[in-house]
Order: C-alpha cells, then sequence, then structure tokens
C-alpha cells in the first residue's frame, strides 16, 4: 500500500511570507493529522480532520495557521505570514479510524530566514 | 490530559548489545501505547503500540515493550543491537475515546561499531 505523501520535501522562506504545504494520507483512511515537530522535540499535533470535518485545532495558531481537508482526501497546511519559530517539520499522518495507529509521511522541512 | 516522558535524550551502546529505551507516562485509564522510530530526514514508523491484553508485545525489527500499570512505565528492549538501530524513538500515549496523542521528546539512539 502507499504511504502517506508529503510535498515540498524543503521549504526555505522569509519570514512574513506565506507558504503551503500538502499531504495525501493512505486511501481509506479517515482520519488525517497535522504534526509541527521542532528540532529537539517530540512531535506536536497541530489539527485533526475527520473525513473533511475538524476533530481537534485547539493547539493550531489560528492567527497564522489554517488548514483544510476538502472532499475528505488530500489536506493542505498554510502559514501566512511565516515567523522565525516557525522553523520546523511538518508531518502529515493518517489512520484508518481515530484510536488507530498513525501513518506518517516524510515531513516537510521548512526554514525560515 | 496525558504526558510522556523520555528520561534518556542520547544513549550510546555498542553494536550487539542489549537495549532498553524507557518511558514514563502520565494517564488516569488505560492508555493506547506507541513506540515510533524515525531516521533523519524521515517521518514516524510505528514499531510496535499496545491496546489492551498481553503487556509484552513484540513489535518489528526484533523490538519489544513491556506495559507495567504500576510503574507507568511503557519501556522499549531490543536483546542485539544493529548498527541500522540508530535513530530517533519517540514514546507516545493515546486516550482510549479519542486520538489525542501525545509524543515525549525523543531518545536518540547511537550504536558503536
Amino acid at each position: 500500500e502507499a504511504g502517506v505523501a508529503q510535498s515540498p520535501r524543503y521549504k526555505i522562506i522569509e519570514k512574513r511570507q506565506s507558504v503551503a504545504f500538502w499531504c495525501n494520507p493512505i486511501s481509506g483512511h479517515a482520519t488525517l493529522y497535522w504534526y509541527q515537530q521542532i528540532l529537539g522535540q517530540g512531535p506536536k499535533l497541530l489539527i485533526q480532520f475527520q473525513n473533511n470535518g475538524v476533530v481537534d485545532d485547539s493547539q493550531l495558531p489560528k492567527d497564522r495557521f489554517s488548514a483544510e481537508r476538502l472532499k475528505g482526501v488530500d489536506s493542505t497546511l498554510k502559514i501566512q505570514p511565516a515567523k522565525l519559530e516557525d522553523s520546523a517539520v511538518y508531518l502529515c499522518a493518517s489512520s484508518l479510524e481515530v484510536g488507530q495507529p498513525q501513518h506518517f509521511g516524510d515531513g516537510t522541512r521548512l526554514s525560515i530566514l | 490530559a496525558q504526558s510522556v516522558t523520555q528520561p534518556d535524550i542520547h544513549i550510546t551502546v555498542s553494536e550487539g548489545a542489549s537495549l532498553e529505551l524507557r518511558c514514563n507516562y502520565s494517564y488516569g485509564a488505560t492508555p493506547y501505547l506507541f513506540w515510533y522510530v524515525q531516521s533523519p530526514g524521515q517521518g514516524l514508523q510505528l514499531l510496535l503500540k499496545y491496546f489492551s491484553g498481553d503487556t509484552l508485545v513484540q513489535g518489528i525489527k526484533g523490538f519489544e515493550a513491556e506495559f507495567k500499570r504500576s510503574q507507568s512505565s511503557f519501556n522499549l528492549r531490543k536483546p542485539s543491537v544493529h548498527w541500522s538501530d540508530a535513530a530517533e524513538y519517540f514514546c507516545a500515549v493515546g486516550a482510549r475515546n479519542n486520538n489525542d496523542m501525545r509524543f515525549g521528546a525523543g531518545t536518540r539512539l547511537t550504536v558503536k561499531p
């Protein structure tokens, strides 16, 4: 089975610019997650979707971050405007349903200059 | 909310030696527990999980972990480490009624020849 696909793998932008990441989950997985992993830390959940609805976005900085999952499949995460502290790896994961193991993509490494 | 502590930031072992990575969790009920491994530049790969039943769980790549409720621990073990096991290891705890999974800060494993 194909894994979770993410693009781009790397992105370098200047602060105050905008950036978008894309994720395609494993086929049939209803639940999709976006995580932020700062260097030296474990992943932190930003937002969780069940199909195309948001289940949990309590840790998403909504003044600058947004995410959508159109048609309950692909998802995009956007940052606008970016700050220096947003430098991190952004991981997408999916699972069959809530409570099941999550499968991770390789992530997008974002560097803010 | 649940939380995870991985007391060891960095561990070095010789190839062929045994390995134990520590994980302590905090959660009011019986949790879901996971170990993930992350190689440089890649996403997280699930090594093993505990949901219920036998407290000693077997995973991929020769890893095992034991759930000890009395100690709130879920330590990862491997009897003989291979050079390819060098990576970052993350313990995670999830709640049974949702998928609010919390990760530890990780333990970096170095394998000496």
